[in-house]
């Protein structure tokens, strides 16, 4: 089984700069998640999609930050404009139809660094 | 306060050792728990998962969850250096639409 695809694996800008990641999830996963995993610390949830309506986004900062999944499947984060405190990996992760709670699979993430 | 806290070590530990690692929280609406592997410049990798208190045990792992005292635990037996990683514990309520509570995160290193 394929795991979560994300890209680009690394990526450099400016800050008021904008970037857009990109995840494929594990086939068949109904629930997709993007988390922003600061240097030292744990995962933080950015926003939850079941197929391709949002479930929370309630620690999403709308005024730079953006998420879809069309069709329920692939989801692309943007963020726009970049701070230098928007600096850190992000994770996208995908579990099968949340009632029932399966288990969240991650993939590597995308390594922002803003200058 | 965090709702979940977690020593960030480093915990640094001989091959063969045991390696003993917790985590507690504070949301009493906490039912699954969970640990992750992170290896650097990697995504997390589910280890462990389990619902409510008990045991669980899986090869060289073992977690445990007390509700009571709100305190989850996981052995690593017989490490190896290829455990030197992150582990990173996280806990999730149905009520809250299953959203993962991750604990900072300690870093293992296993020296042969």
């Amino acid at each position: 089984e394929a795991g979560v695809a994300q890209s680009p694996r690394y990526k450099i800008i400016e800050k008021r700069q904008s970037v857009a990641f990109w995840c494929n999830p594990i086939s068949g996963h109904a629930t997709l998640y993007w988390y922003q995993q600061i240097l030292g610390q744990g995962p933080k949830l950015l926003i939850q999609f079941q197929n391709n309506g949002v479930v929370d986004d309630s620690q999403l900062p709308k005024d730079r930050f953006s998420a879809e999944r069309l069709k329920g499947v692939d989801s692309t984060l943007k963020i726009q404009p970049a701070k230098l405190e928007d600096s850190a990996v992000y994770l996208c992760a995908s579990s099968g139809i949340t009632g029932r709670n399966q288990p969240q699979h991650f993939g590597d993430g995308t390594r922002l660094s803003i200058l | 306060q965090k709702e979940v806290e977690q020593d960030p070590g480093p915990l640094s530990v001989p091959e063969g050792a045991i390696v003993s690692l917790n985590c507690t929280y504070s949301n009493s609406a906490f039912q699954y728990f969970m640990w992750y592997r992170q290896y650097s410049r990697k995504g997390p990798e589910l280890l462990m998962y389990t619902y409510s208190s008990g045991n669980k045990e899986d090869g060289r792992f073992t977690a445990q969850v007390d509700k009571s005292s709100k305190y989850i635990s996981l052995f690593i037996r017989d490490s190896q250096p290829s455990d030197s990683a992150t582990y990173l514990c996280a806990m999730s309520a149905r009520a809250a639409g299953n959203k993962l509570t991750f604990g900072g995160g300690t870093r293992v290193l296993v020296k042969p």
